[in-house]
């Protein structure tokens, strides 16, 4: 079946833009988490919904960084007024519920200029 | 909170050589391991983990991981390395009633003919 799929792939934007990253998770997971790797780092955590609620958010760096998933399937992360340190890559992952494996999308790599 | 230490930034081994990367974690109480492999252009790949039981834990792609507690230590290791296992690891650690992994910053392994 299909996995956790994220648009764009690549996104470059120029410093104070805003800026909206998606992910599809896998059909019927509850859970979806994004996280961001900059170069040379592991993922690190920013938001984790299950269902349509933000369960928990404490990953966020400010307050420039917002992540709905309205419906309960796909999620949007917005980036208000971008800057350069948010040039990363963003991942998306999808469980089955809290608790089992997380599936990776491929990320959408965010570069500001 | 919790953290994880990947001491070998890169690791170079000929193929068909035996492996063992590092990690090593912080966390007060049990926590929960994870080993997790990244190669170019795709997504996150969990390859095991450990929550409780047996300390020598089996995953995909021939992986082993072995968790000792008194050494704070969770090593993958691979008795034989194919070229295709060149990529990116990843070890993580999730506090007891969280699964969300805090990941260490990496391990490049690089296999030679």
């Amino acid at each position: 079946g299909a996995g956790v799929s994220q648009t764009p792939s690549n996104k470059v934007t120029e410093k104070g833009k805003y800026v909206e990253l998606r992910c599809d998770p896998i059909s019927g997971h509850t859970a979806l988490y994004w996280y961001r790797q900059s170069l040379g780092q592991g993922p690190e955590f920013l938001i984790y919904f299950q269902g349509t609620g933000a369960a928990d958010d404490s990953g966020l760096p400010n307050d420039r960084f917002f992540a709905v998933r309205p419906e309960g399937s796909v999620s949007t992360l917005k980036i208000q007024r971008t800057e350069r340190g948010d040039s990363a890559v963003y991942l998306c992952a999808s469980s089955l519920t809290r608790g089992d494996e997380q599936y990776f999308g491929p990320g959408t790599r965010l570069t500001v200029t | 909170a919790q953290s994880v230490t990947q001491p070998d930034i890169h690791i170079t081994v000929s193929e068909g050589a035996s492996l063992e990367l590092r990690c090593n974690y912080s966390y007060g109480a049990t926590p929960y391991l994870f080993w997790y492999v990244q190669s170019p252009g795709q997504g996150l790949q969990l390859l095991l983990k450990y929550f409780s039981g047996d300390t020598l834990v089996q995953g995909i792609k021939g992986f082993e991981a072995e968790f000792k507690r008194s050494q704070s230590s969770f090593n993958l290791r691979k008795p034989s390395v194919h070229w295709s296992d060149a990529a990116e690891y990843f070890c993580a650690v999730g506090a007891g009633g969280s699964y969300i992994p805090t990941f260490g910053r990496g391990t490049s392994l690089i296999v030679h003919p």
